[in-house]
């Protein structure tokens, strides 16, 4: 099946640095890539949307300047986690797909990255 | 505001038997549903879907039925096995609108020997 890299897949970070997490599509082209943040015990939280060659859409309640999505091309997209604190220190995976297609699978999920703020 | 339910965090089920997990659903635009096994530290795998067309489909040990007068979707293995350990995902779209998969927080499976 479709493969989603994610890297890395785990990395701490001190307090007010900036983390960049990558998520490629190895052998399909993906217009749109949803980036999700779990935190312990919780569900899925979709934090945005990202189509190729435009704009991420956020989520209400995600900070756009803090998370900085980037979709240049139809295979990576990238999140940077700004200014890092404590607090963002939760489980990112991202996910791949080409818009409206009509597979059982729907999208391909990355192995996710532990961000650990210290 | 929580659009996707799983209202039990865990469960547990005697190996051979059967496991069912229950998943309610709130927005009326949802077409397309899906589970999901997840594992710590890992991403989400896809186990099977169902169209809103459909009320159940099936696919080995696993089957998924769907009610929508209920909003009410259920997924059930038969027979449970210790690899069945896991938490598992409700998730739901609504394919020609923004087509985003929306998870529910997970039931967490555990198979009993």
């Amino acid at each position: 099946g479709a493969v989603v890299s994610q890297h890395p897949s785990w990395v701490i970070c001190k307090s007010g640095t900036s983390v960049k997490i990558e998520c490629r599509s190895l052998d399909f082209q993906a217009t749109t890539m949803f980036w999700y943040r779990q935190f312990p015990k919780q569900s899925l939280m979709l934090m945005a949307t990202s189509n190729e060659g435009s704009k991420a859409t956020y989520e209400q309640g995600v900070e756009k300047d803090k998370f900085l999505i980037n979709h240049a091309s139809l295979t990576l997209s990238t999140l940077t986690v700004t200014s890092a604190h404590p607090e963002d220190s939760s489980f990112y995976i991202c996910s791949a797909r080409v818009r409206f297609q009509l597979t059982p699978q729907k999208a391909f999920f990355g192995q996710g990255t532990r961000l650990t703020v210290v | 505001d929580q659009q996707v339910k799983q209202n039990s965090p865990s469960l547990s089920v005697q190996e051979g038997r059967i496991s069912i997990l229950n998943c309610d659903y709130t927005n009326s635009m949802f077409d397309y549903f899906l589970w999901y096994k997840k594992y710590p530290a890992e991403g989400p795998t896809f186990l099977i879907s169902i169209s809103s067309i459909k009320d159940k489909n099936e696919d080995g040990r696993f089957t998924v039925f769907l009610n929508k007068s209920a909003k009410h979707l259920s997924l059930h293995i038969v027979p449970s096995q210790p690899g069945d350990s896991a938490v598992y995902f409700c998730a739901a779209s609504a394919r020609f609108r923004d087509d985003k998969i929306i998870f529910g927080k997970g039931t967490r499976l555990h198979i009993l020997p």
